[in-house]
C-alpha cells in the first residue's frame, strides 16, 4: 500500500527552465510534507518542507505547493541548473513530522546543459 | 557537527547469515529511524526509535529487529537473511521532539547490503 506516490520514475529538463515534480498522497491524516534529494552513494538530504496550514512554500529556487483537496504537492525548481540532476523524494507524515515519515519512491530528475 | 555514521558501509553475506548494523546519530539527537531502500520501491520505513523505545515499526518481518542504546547510538538486525533483504539501508536521526524539531531527518550516507 504506497501512501506517498510519485508516479514519474523520470524527469528530464534543460538547463535554466523550470522542473515540476508531483507527488500525490493517498493517507489524509498526512500533516506535514518534506522533499529529500539523493545523490548516488550518499544519504538523502533535507530540501523543503510544507506544513498542511499552508499552501505554498518558497526557498530560493525551490518552490513547494500543496493541495490538501486533491491529495497532491509539487516541487518547482526554478532555474534549474545541472547539479540539481538527483533522485528527488516526497515524504509525508502525521506526527508533526517526526515520528514516523513515508516517502515515495522517487523522481530522478536530469538537467541537461 | 558530525553527521550521521553507519557502519559498515558495504558486506556481503550468505543466505541464512545474520548482520547487524550499526548508526551513530548527530550529538544531540535522541530519534533513530531505519530504512530500507531498493530500486522501485523508494524508501521503506523499518522502525523508529527514540529514547531506547521503538515508538513506530513499519511492515516488515520479525527478522529484522532493532535497538537503541542509552547515548542515542543504534543497531538493526536482520536474521536468517534472504536474497531479497539485498538493498541499501540507511539510518536517519532527528531531535525527535520539543523545540526545534522540524522533523526534518538527517541520513547517513548507508549500509550497502548484498545477499548471495
Amino acid at each position: 500500500d504506497q501512501q506517498v506516490k510519485q508516479n514519474s520514475p523520470s524527469l528530464s529538463v534543460q538547463e535554466g527552465r523550470i522542473s515540476i515534480l508531483n507527488c500525490d498522497y493517498t493517507n489524509s491524516m498526512f500533516d506535514y510534507f518534506l522533499w529529500y534529494k539523493k545523490y548516488p552513494a550518499e544519504g538523502p538530504t533535507f530540501l523543503i518542507s510544507i506544513s498542511s496550514i499552508k499552501d505554498k512554500n518558497e526557498d530560493g529556487r525551490f518552490t513547494v505547493f500543496l493541495n490538501k483537496s486533491a491529495k497532491h504537492l509539487s516541487l518547482h525548481i526554478v532555474p534549474s541548473q545541472p547539479g540539481d540532476s538527483a533522485v528527488y523524494f516526497c515524504a509525508a507524515s502525521d506526527s508533526g513530522g517526526y515520528q514516523k515519515v513515508t516517502f515515495g519512491t522517487g523522481t530522478k530528475l536530469q538537467v541537461i546543459p | 557537527k558530525a553527521g550521521v555514521t553507519q557502519t559498515p558501509r558495504y558486506l556481503i553475506k550468505t543466505r541464512g547469515q545474520q548482520v547487524t548494523l550499526s548508526c551513530s546519530p548527530i550529538s544531540g539527537h535522541r530519534s533513530v529511524s531505519w530504512y530500507q531502500q531498493t530500486p522501485g520501491q523508494g524508501l521503506q520505513f523499518l522502525f523508529e526509535y527514540f529514547s531506547e523505545t521503538q515508538r513506530n515499526k513499519g511492515n516488515f518481518p520479525g527478522r529484522f529487529s532493532g535497538r537503541q542504546f542509552s547515548n542515542s547510538r543504534s543497531e538493526m538486525n536482520v536474521s536468517t537473511l534472504e536474497l531479497g533483504d539485498s538493498a541499501l539501508y540507511l539510518c536517519a536521526s532527528s531531535l525527535g521532539q520539543g523545540l526545534g524539531n522540524t522533523g526534518e531527518l538527517f541520513f547517513g550516507e548507508g549500509s550497502r547490503l548484498t545477499v548471495l
